[in-house]
């Protein structure tokens, strides 16, 4: 089903630590998955993609991990920094949909100096 | 900034009204979709058009339409506007496909 936002969870962690976001979705044939961050007043920005045939992508400071046994996402984000405070969206797209994006509640990250 | 663009980037409205918001994808991408962002749903997928044409639906009221002109540029429209379509409305542009979705920044409806 569709994944809604009624709830948003918080991770907080100290500057210079690695944060790590989970997101578990919905759709066992979604083959494509993103990760989006949003700033306050800001649309959703493109941070990182997956493919259903990789387990692990790597980016600048950040990586996505990718179970498709257990419909489980998370980003790695390392040496976090207080730039990175912001809600964390991941999202899916079905295979041989359209490219309709399913996003997830969000988890928001706040950067403690 | 993701090239997208969107206007305008706030509106405030009274129920029973009409509004337009427009948005122009970044150059070269075929696609827009427009999607809902509401405290109590999340983002929502509301529609798809590519090249001009409606390609995917989603959640979607029948008071709202959208259409894709030949420039690229979509208009999503809003109409017997209620308290509940308050939202922030995105609209997100791409090549089409399996492919990345970038949106722009976004615009905020109040309807009183």
């Amino acid at each position: 089903g569709e994944s809604v936002g009624l709830h948003l969870p918080t991770l907080s962690v100290q500057e210079g630590d690695n944060s790590i976001i989970n997101c578990a979705y919905s759709n066992s044939a979604s083959d494509y998955f993103i990760w989006y961050k949003q700033e306050s007043g800001k649309g959703p920005q493109f941070i990182i993609d997956i493919r259903s045939n990789m387990d692990k992508r790597q980016g600048q400071r950040v990586t996505v991990l990718l179970n498709k046994t257990v419909k489980h996402l998370s980003l790695q984000i390392a040496a976090t920094q207080p730039g990175d405070s912001a809600v964390y969206f991941c999202a899916e797209s079905p295979s041989g949909g359209y490219n309709k994006l399913i996003f997830g509640a969000g988890t928001r990250l706040a950067v403690h100096p | 900034d993701s090239g997208v663009t969107q206007t305008p980037k706030h509106l405030i409205t009274a129920t029973g009204q009409r509004v337009t918001l427009r948005c122009s994808p970044r150059s070269g991408d075929l696609s827009v979709y427009w999607y809902q962002q509401s405290l109590d749903q999340g983002l929502q997928f509301l529609i798809q058009y590519y090249n001009g044409e409606e390609r995917a639906k989603g959640n979607i009221l029948e008071r709202f339409s959208a259409q894709q002109f030949p420039d690229l540029h979509s208009e999503l429209n809003l109409s017997s506007l209620e308290l509940g379509d308050s939202a922030l409305y995105f609209c997100a542009s791409g090549k089409g496909g399996s492919e990345t979705q970038y949106f722009g920044p976004g615009t905020r409806l109040l309807v009183l």
